[in-house]
């Protein structure tokens, strides 16, 4: 079966840009997506289709798909992105979510 | 403006079968698949499988022989049954709707743009 694998964690300053990664085999052959996950609440999508961002999600939120890697970007990253973060991507019949990342904003 | 409402027992016993069922409200219904996800305590997400206004299913591999969505389109609802359940299937139920689009060479894209408030389901002796 097809997998999605994210770093457990990402640390980042105020201010600063963070990078999520979610690896998976040819992943680049594949569109990715990215939810947004606080605690207690439902996920919200904030990348779709690799790069593109739904009606009212920040312009710091961007992604990006190549080779056997999605990448979520978070520039200017605020103490309210602090969050679990997580990919997902369709194979074989089949809805795929990585393990997800939590983001921690310093 | 696009809802999700879903509802459903939320404390079984083990062997018991979870039932769950999903409202939408607003937007097109047979535009879109819907999905269930679940959310055990503290961890990741979980895809339990999808239907379309057809009725047509796929679902999770891992879960598939336990499994059954289906659809009301006279209501705009769907619904979850997963049948012999244990502790290991406590968890926040989701149900989302679901962007298809079916590119070449039978491959898709989708992605989840609404979901449900969440039901957490708890299955306890």
């Amino acid at each position: 079966s097809y997998e999605l694998t994210q770093p457990p964690s990402v640390s980042v300053s105020p201010g600063q840009t963070a990078s999520i990664t979610c690896s998976g085999d040819k992943l680049g052959d594949k569109y990715a997506c990215w939810y947004q996950q606080k605690p207690g609440q439902s996920p919200v999508l904030v990348i779709y289709q690799d790069s593109k961002r739904p009606s009212g999600i920040p312009e710091r939120f961007s992604g990006s798909n190549s080779g056997n890697t999605a990448t979520l970007t978070v520039s200017g990253t605020q103490a309210v992105d602090e969050a679990d973060y997580y990919c997902q991507a369709w194979d074989t019949s089949t809805v795929v979510f990585g393990g997800g990342t939590k983001l921690t904003v310093l | 403006q696009v809802q999700l409402q879903q509802w459903g027992a939320g404390l079984l016993k083990p062997s018991e079968t979870l039932s769950l069922t999903c409202a939408v409200y607003g937007g097109s219904f047979s535009d879109y698949y819907w999905s269930w996800i679940r959310q055990p305590p503290g961890k990741g997400l979980e895809w339990i499988g999808e239907i379309n206004h057809s009725g047509s299913t796929n679902y999770n591999p891992s879960l598939k022989s336990r499994v059954m969505i289906s659809v009301d389109t006279s209501k705009n609802q769907f619904s979850l049954k997963l049948s012999s359940v244990t502790a290991a299937d406590t968890a926040v139920y989701y149900c989302a709707r679901e962007v298809v689009f079916i590119l070449a060479a039978g491959t898709r894209e989708d992605y989840f743009d609404y979901w449900g408030q969440g039901t957490l389901v708890t299955v306890s002796s």
